[in-house]
C-alpha cells in the first residue's frame, strides 16, 4: 500500500534551518508529484509548494521564494523539504502528499512532522 | 489568491446528514472540476475523501458525497457517524500550477 513516512519533530531556534524527508513506498516514486503542507498551531492549512520527482521541477508561493528548496531522491524514494531562516510563524506541522500527475488533489499524506521554532 | 470560505462549524445528531460549503470564484472553485475534500480527525494527517467534485477514491463510505454549483462546492455527509467527528477542508485549482492549490478555512464538524 502507499505510504510517505517523514522524519521526526525538531526543534529549532529562530534564524536556523530545518530540512524534513518524506520517504515513499508503494508505488513508483517518479510517476506522482510530491506537495508540502503545513498547518500551524490551530490553524488552517498552507501550501507550501509542490515538486516534480521524475524531472525536478519546483514551484513555490511568493512568500517562501528564497528561503525554501525542495528536493528529491530518486535512489531511495525520498522527498525533501529544506527551510531556511526559521522565524517563530514557521512552528507548524509540515505535511508531505502524493499528487497525481495533471491532476490537484493529493491523494495520499505523510503522517506529519512538528517543527517547532524557538528560543 | 484568496482562500475559500467554508462555515466555521456544522454538526448533526448521528443518522442525519450535514453539507459544507465551500465558496471561492469564477478564478478557482467555479472556473475547474478541481475541487477536492478532506477529512481530518483530532491530531492526525488530513485524508482524501472527494475529489474532482464528485469523485470518491476507493475505500471511502458512499455516506460522503461532492457537488458543485456555480463558486460554491459541496460535502454533504449522510448517516452521520460518530468517528465523522473532524475538521474537513476543500482545496481548488487555481488555475495556474505556479501559484498551487487554494484552500478553504476549514470546519469543524460535530456529531451530538
Amino acid at each position: 500500500q502507499v505510504q510517505l513516512v517523514q522524519s521526526g519533530a525538531e526543534v529549532k531556534k529562530p534564524g536556523a534551518s530545518v530540512k524534513v524527508s518524506c520517504k515513499a513506498s508503494g508505488y513508483t516514486f517518479i510517476t506522482y508529484g510530491i506537495t508540502w503542507v503545513r498547518q500551524a498551531p490551530g490553524q488552517g492549512l498552507e501550501w507550501m509548494g509542490w515538486n516534480n520527482p521524475h524531472d525536478g521541477n519546483t514551484n513555490y508561493p511568493q512568500k517562501l521564494q528564497g528561503r525554501i528548496t525542495m528536493t528529491t531522491d530518486t535512489s531511495t524514494s525520498t522527498a525533501y523539504m529544506e527551510l531556511r531562516s526559521l522565524r517563530s510563524d514557521d512552528t507548524a506541522v509540515y505535511y508531505c502528499a502524493r499528487v497525481p500527475y495533471g491532476a490537484y488533489h493529493y491523494d495520499s499524506w505523510g503522517q506529519g512532522t512538528l517543527i517547532t521554532v524557538s528560543s | 489568491q484568496s482562500a475559500l470560505t467554508q462555515p466555521p462549524s456544522a454538526s448533526g445528531s448521528p443518522g442525519q446528514s450535514v453539507t459544507i460549503s465551500c465558496t471561492g470564484t469564477s478564478s478557482d472553485v467555479g472556473g475547474y472540476n478541481s475541487v477536492s475534500w478532506y477529512q481530518q480527525p483530532p491530531g492526525k494527517a488530513p485524508k482524501l475523501i472527494i475529489y474532482e467534485v464528485s469523485k470518491r477514491p476507493s475505500g471511502v463510505p458512499d455516506r460522503f458525497s461532492g457537488s458543485k454549483s456555480g463558486n460554491t462546492a459541496s460535502l454533504t455527509v449522510s448517516g452521520l457517524q460518530p468517528e465523522d467527528e473532524a475538521d474537513y477542508y476543500c482545496i481548488s485549482y487555481a488555475g495556474s500550477s505556479k501559484l498551487g492549490e487554494v484552500f478553504g478555512t476549514g470546519t469543524k464538524v460535530t456529531v451530538l
